[in-house]
């Protein structure tokens, strides 16, 4: 079955430093990712995705990842946090079917 | 573009009563609407795919009596939890896509509460 790992529950990074937050799925074939970030009670936004092409994908708010087909991950990186980035990031996964698997979360804490 | 809303943003209600939450595609026609559950803390599971016009198809462990949906056109959905209970609590969201494509637009999501 497919499934999306986060192995972060919560990542503390000081303003102004860089950020990656990890992502692995296990799927059979060339899966369709995304990142995604939720503020508290909020719904989610959609930060990029990944369909096919380059493996470096650039997002909004200055997000980026890459994927590597050898290590079946979806990293997500920034150079650099800015206080209102704290938020949950979420990991997904396509398996075709238009179903979205979903990882279960890094919170991301942004410290001054 | 593609914006999804839901009404309402949070409900109160008591134990035992019924309450229903709409999910609508403003600016696209949504051919499969998807609903989930989020408990505090946690990811979002899947509870039903929607396909405009037919019935919806139920996660396993979904009860489809206690919560129906209804996808009556291609821009709006709707979740009615029947008969609530404490347990039912949670923050349900939405999601739209429309075909081809297989990115799902979110809504900011419906705050229920079951006294």
């Amino acid at each position: 079955a497919q499934s999306v790992t986060q192995p972060d529950i919560h990542i503390t990074v000081s303003e102004g430093a860089s950020l990656e937050l990890r992502c692995n799925y296990s799927y059979g074939a060339t899966p369709y990712l995304f990142w995604y970030v939720q503020s508290p009670g909020q719904g989610l936004q959609l930060l990029l995705k990944y369909f096919s092409g380059d493996t470096l994908v650039q997002g909004i708010k200055g997000f980026e990842a890459e994927f590597k087909r050898s290590q079946s991950s979806f990293n997500l990186r920034k150079p650099s946090v800015h206080w209102s980035d704290a938020a949950e990031y979420f990991c997904a996964v396509n398996t075709g079917f238009q179903k979205l698997v979903f990882g279960t979360g890094t919170r991301l804490l942004v410290s001054p | 573009g593609a914006v999804v809303s839901q009404h309402p943003s949070r409900v109160i209600c008591k134990s035992g009563t019924s309450v229903k939450i709409e999910c609508r595609s403003l600016d696209f026609q949504a051919t499969t609407m998807f609903w989930y559950r989020q408990f505090p803390k946690q990811s979002l599971m899947l509870m039903a795919t929607s396909n405009e016009g037919s019935k919806a198809t139920y996660e396993q462990g979904v009860e489809k009596d206690k919560f129906l949906i209804n996808h009556a056109s291609l821009t709006l959905s709707t979740l009615t939890v029947t008969s609530a209970h404490p347990e039912d609590s949670s923050f349900y969201i939405c999601s739209a896509s429309y075909n081809p494509s297989y990115e799902q637009y979110f809504g900011p999501g419906t705050r229920l509460t079951v006294t």
